[in-house]
């Protein structure tokens, strides 16, 4: 069964400092591994997406994320958080097996400060 | 390009009453899923259709949930009696086909059983 798992219930940094939201997951097969983002009162947007390559995927709003298969991590990173970045963040795996099943973690909260 | 739609937005019912959604998906996608996302939690697959059949609904508790999608579109969400572990926001997604790599989340609906 696939799992995955985010450890930070919430994240706080002030704007302008980099910003990291960590992410691990567990799956039998090739991973296929998304980062959404939900703001107050809306649905789930994408954000960005490792299916195979590099290793360091580039997304929306200037957000990025590395694929560690060593350490079955799928880190979101952004190098200078703003304000309008505070939102719930959700880690998401697809194992191809399960057809295309999403697997959710359980969010992580960013605020970030002014 | 319109989103997907759903509602109501909200919703306020007594445990035991029954309740519908309803979800129209992004036009051309014949692969439409509903999940609950209970408050602090990820999303959790409740069931996936591939145009009017269903591909995965093992996690819906068909005791009391029912969903269709009759002609390959819309779909509506039933829970009948509701219960208090029932609160949670309801969301419907849709993808190109079983094999795309994005969903594309509605607003969801957000019920409270009291």
């Amino acid at each position: 069964a696939q799992s995955v798992a985010q450890p930070e219930d919430q994240v706080n940094v002030a704007e302008g400092n980099p910003l990291t939201v960590k992410c691990t997951y567990s799956v039998s097969g090739n991973p296929y591994l998304f980062w959404y983002v939900q703001y107050p009162n809306r649905g789930l947007q994408f954000l960005l997406k490792y299916i195979t390559g590099d290793n360091l995927v580039k997304g929306s709003y200037g957000f990025e994320a590395e694929f560690n298969k060593s350490q079955t991590s799928f880190h979101l990173k952004k190098p200078s958080a703003l304000v309008s970045d505070s939102a719930l963040y959700f880690c998401a795996v697809r194992d191809n097996a399960a057809g295309n099943k999403l697997t959710f973690g359980g969010g992580t909260r960013v605020l970030v400060k002014p | 390009e319109a989103g997907v739609a759903q509602s109501p937005r909200y919703k306020i019912i007594e445990k035991r009453q029954s309740v519908a959604f309803w979800c129209n998906p992004i036009s051309g996608h014949a692969t439409l899923y509903w999940y609950q996302q209970i408050l602090g939690q990820g999303p959790k697959l409740l069931i996936q259709f591939q145009n009017n059949g269903v591909v995965d609904d093992s996690q819906l508790p068909k005791d009391r949930f029912s969903a269709e999608r009759l002609k390959g579109v819309d779909s509506t969400l039933k829970i009948q009696p509701a219960k208090l572990e029932d609160s949670a926001v309801y969301l419907c997604a849709s993808s190109l086909d079983r094999g795309s790599h994005e969903q594309y989340f509605g607003p969801g609906t957000r019920l409270t059983v009291t």
